[in-house]
């Protein structure tokens, strides 16, 4: 069955630093998001994208947080300066019609980042 | 917001018994989904029920939507120690999927 796959899985990285986290989402799909969790809390949007731009994006997704597309198949969170609260398992999604009327989105592993 | 909010937050029962999850949201959806959680990994979609409908099953679960009362209920049938796990109800708002805070169950040997 196809799936999303994220990379690394689990990355530390140094207060200030900038991170790329990666993922490929399921080939057909059009739709993209990305997801976070703080360690024991729910699940927070941050941002969907779709046709090469930003369809909406939480207030959590500030100006540190960027996404590209760079090719036919990658699909890229950029956190430009990292704080002590990005610590979270980011999630990487994709849908092939979008969440409108109940789509499934599908959802990769995760990647762990914490922020030292 | 039309966020999910499940309860109870943990629940532990003995592998075998049922268990139910329950789920209220405040605004009118399209539609409620159910996604699992194991820990430390990805969301797993279980199942989904459209505001039209008012019990959906899938093998062991069972999905009931009462949008009356703004509620959802996930059955889980003859537990297995592969249920343990997060379990959350998510709606649908344009192109997203909002999350509840999830319950935490745990099946007992």
């Amino acid at each position: 069955e196809p799936e999303v796959t994220q990379t690394p899985s689990h990355q530390v990285t140094q207060m200030g630093q900038e991170v790329i986290l990666r993922c490929v989402p399921i080939s057909n799909h059009l739709y993209f998001y990305w997801y976070r969790q703080i360690l024991g809390q729910k699940v927070e949007f941050l941002v969907s994208f779709y046709n090469n731009e930003i369809s909406e994006k939480s207030e959590i997704f500030d100006d540190q947080f960027s996404v590209e597309r760079p090719d036919g198949s990658n699909f890229t969170l950029k956190i430009r300066s990292t704080k002590l609260e990005d610590s979270a398992m980011y999630f990487c999604a994709s849908s092939d019609q979008g969440a409108f009327s109940g789509n499934t989105i599908y959802f990769g592993e995760g990647s762990w980042l914490t922020v030292v | 917001s039309q966020q999910g909010e499940e309860d109870p937050q943990a629940l532990s029962i003995q592998e075998g018994e049922n268990a139910t999850m329950n789920c209220s949201y405040k605004t009118s959806i399209n539609n409620l989904q159910w996604y699992r959680q194991n820990s430390g990994r990805g969301l797993v979609h279980l199942i989904l029920i459209r505001s039209n409908e008012r019990e959906k099953h899938s093998g062991r679960l069972r999905v009931t939507l009462d949008t009356s009362k703004k509620s959802s209920s996930l059955l889980i049938t003859a537990s297995r120690a592969a249920d343990t796990a997060s379990y959350f109800c998510a709606t649908d708002r344009d192109d997203k999927i909002i999350f509840g805070k999830g319950t935490r169950l745990h099946i007992l040997p």
